[in-house]
């Protein structure tokens, strides 16, 4: 399997723009997860979903941030309008199950800057 | 909430050295516990995890860690680390069995350098 595939692996942009992060799970896991990371607040959840659904979005900063996953396969971070301070690197994670004992698979990650 | 505090931010040994990096957490219920390694310019990969049984459970590439419940702890340990340690280790909590949902709570990292 190739593991979490998140896109772009780096992205620069300006304040005020839109930024979309794109994530593919692994197949056949069944929970997807965003984190944000970054030197001050370490990594934070920010939204996870459950076959597609969005189960707990209390992370997400506020409402320039969303967050979809229209199938399976594909789920999307966006931020509209972007400023320099979510400036940060942004994971995305899968896993199968809904056991807590079960591991979380990390994509590369996205290296977001916000100028 | 739940929270995880990792004490040591930053922690710098030669090679051989023995290491042990200290993670309590908050959660007073069942708990299930894991310990991430973050490799420089990597994503986060799995070291090792406890749910139950054993408390001292051994990962990859010599890890181990030991759940001690008294203590609200899950320390990680290596007797001999190497310079390809270097990395962040991360120690994450989520509450079990009955856990809805499968939500991590992260400690603040330990970066760890190993000098040649």
């Amino acid at each position: 399997d190739a593991g979490v595939i998140q896109s772009p692996r780096h992205e620069v942009t300006e304040m005020g723009q839109e930024v979309t992060l794109r994530c593919k799970p692994i197949s056949g896991h069944d929970y997807l997860f965003w984190y944000r990371q970054t030197m001050m607040r370490g990594l934070e959840l920010l939204i996870y979903f459950n076959n597609n659904v969005p189960i707990d979005d209390s992370g997400m900063p506020e409402d320039r941030f969303s967050a979809k996953m229209p199938n399976a396969s594909f789920s999307t971070l966006k931020i509209q309008p972007s400023e320099p301070r979510d400036s940060a690197v942004y994971f995305c994670a899968s896993s199968f199950g809904a056991g807590s004992t079960e591991t979380q698979y990390f994509g590369p990650g996205t290296r977001l800057l916000v100028l | 909430a739940q929270s995880v505090s990792q004490h040591n931010h930053h922690v710098i040994l030669s090679e051989a050295a023995s290491l042990e990096l200290g993670c309590n957490y908050s959660y007073g219920g069942t708990v299930n516990l894991f310990w991430y390694v973050q490799y420089p310019g990597q994503h986060l990969q799995l070291l090792l995890k406890y749910f139950s049984g054993d408390p001292l459970v051994k990962g990859i590439k010599g890890f181990e860690a030991e759940f001690i419940k008294s203590k609200f702890s899950f320390n990680l340990r290596k007797p001999s680390v190497q310079w390809s340690d270097t990395a962040e280790y991360f120690c994450a909590v989520n509450p079990g069995p009955n856990n809805a949902g499968n939500m991590l709570t992260f400690g603040g990292g330990t970066r760890l350098m190993v000098k040649p």
